[in-house]
C-alpha cells in the first residue's frame, strides 16, 4: 500500500526566504506526483503535476522536483511572500487502479511572516 | 464557471439521522470523488465515479453510499451518522482525456459535525 509523508508538518520562515518542502513516498510505481496548496476553510488548488518520466516543473517562484527510484519529491518555494503561507499537499497516481486516484500526505503547514 | 460546487457547507447532525452532501460540476468532467479529511490523517478517498451511472469503492467507503445519475453531480449518503463521520468532506472532479495527468479541482469542502 502506498504511503505518503511530508516533512516538516509545519514551518515558519521570514518574508523573503527560499524554502523547500519535503515529499516520500513508499512505491515508486506511479503516474504523477502533484503538490497541491491548501487555504484555511477552503479546498486543495493544483499547484504542480510532475509525471514519473519528468524530473521538474516551475511555476513563477515555485520549482518541484521528482526523484521516482528513491522515492522523492521537494516543493522549492523562491523569495517566499507572506501570501504564500497555507498548507502544501503532496499526493501521489499509482499505477495500478483506475479512475486516477490518488493517496496524499499530511501536509506541510506553512507560515511567512513579515 | 463555478468549477466544483459542494453544498451544504456547514452541517450539524445527531447520531442516527441521515443526510446526504451534493457535489456538482460545470466543467464536464468524466471522473468524480468523494474525500474526507481528518487532521494528521490526509485526504481519503471515500468513493468515485469515472462516468455517468457508475460508481466504485475508495479507501474508507464503509457508512457511506454514493450516486451519480447525472454526469455533473455525484451524491454523498449518511444513511446512519455516526460520531466517527465527524469530517471535513471534499468533492473533486477530473476529465477523462488525458486522465492519467490531469489534475483534480476541488470543492472548498462541507464542514460535518456529528453529535
Amino acid at each position: 500500500k502506498q504511503e505518503v509523508t511530508q516533512i516538516p508538518a509545519a514551518l515558519s520562515v521570514p518574508e523573503g526566504e527560499n524554502l523547500v518542502l519535503n515529499c516520500s513516498f513508499t512505491d515508486s510505481a506511479i503516474y504523477n506526483l502533484q503538490w497541491f496548496r491548501q487555504d484555511p476553510g477552503k479546498g486543495l488548488t493544483s499547484l504542480l503535476l510532475i509525471q514519473s518520466s519528468q524530473r521538474e516543473q516551475t511555476s513563477g517562484r515555485l520549482n518541484a522536483s521528482l526523484d521516482k527510484s528513491s522515492g522523492r519529491s521537494t516543493l522549492y518555494i523562491a523569495a517566499s511572500q507572506p501570501g504564500d503561507s497555507a498548507t502544501y499537499l503532496c499526493a501521489v497516481r499509482g499505477l495500478t487502479g483506475g479512475g486516477n486516484k490518488l493517496t496524499f500526505g499530511t501536509g506541510t503547514q506553512l507560515k511567512v511572516e513579515l | 464557471n463555478a468549477g466544483v460546487t459542494q453544498t451544504p457547507k456547514f452541517r450539524v447532525l445527531k447520531t442516527g439521522q441521515s443526510m446526504t452532501l451534493l457535489c456538482a460540476q460545470d466543467m464536464n468532467h468524466e471522473y468524480m470523488y468523494w474525500y474526507r479529511q481528518d487532521p494528521g490523517m490526509g485526504l481519503r478517498l471515500i468513493h468515485y465515479s469515472v462516468g455517468e451511472g457508475t460508481t466504485a469503492k475508495g479507501e474508507v467507503p464503509d457508512g457511506y453510499n454514493v450516486s451519480r445519475l447525472k454526469k455533473q453531480n455525484f451524491l454523498l449518503g449518511l444513511e446512519s451518522a455516526a460520531p466517527s463521520q465527524t469530517s471535513v468532506y471534499f468533492c473533486a472532479s477530473s476529465p477523462l482525456w488525458g486522465e492519467a495527468n490531469q489534475p483534480q479541482h476541488f470543492g472548498d469542502g462541507t464542514r460535518l459535525s456529528i453529535l
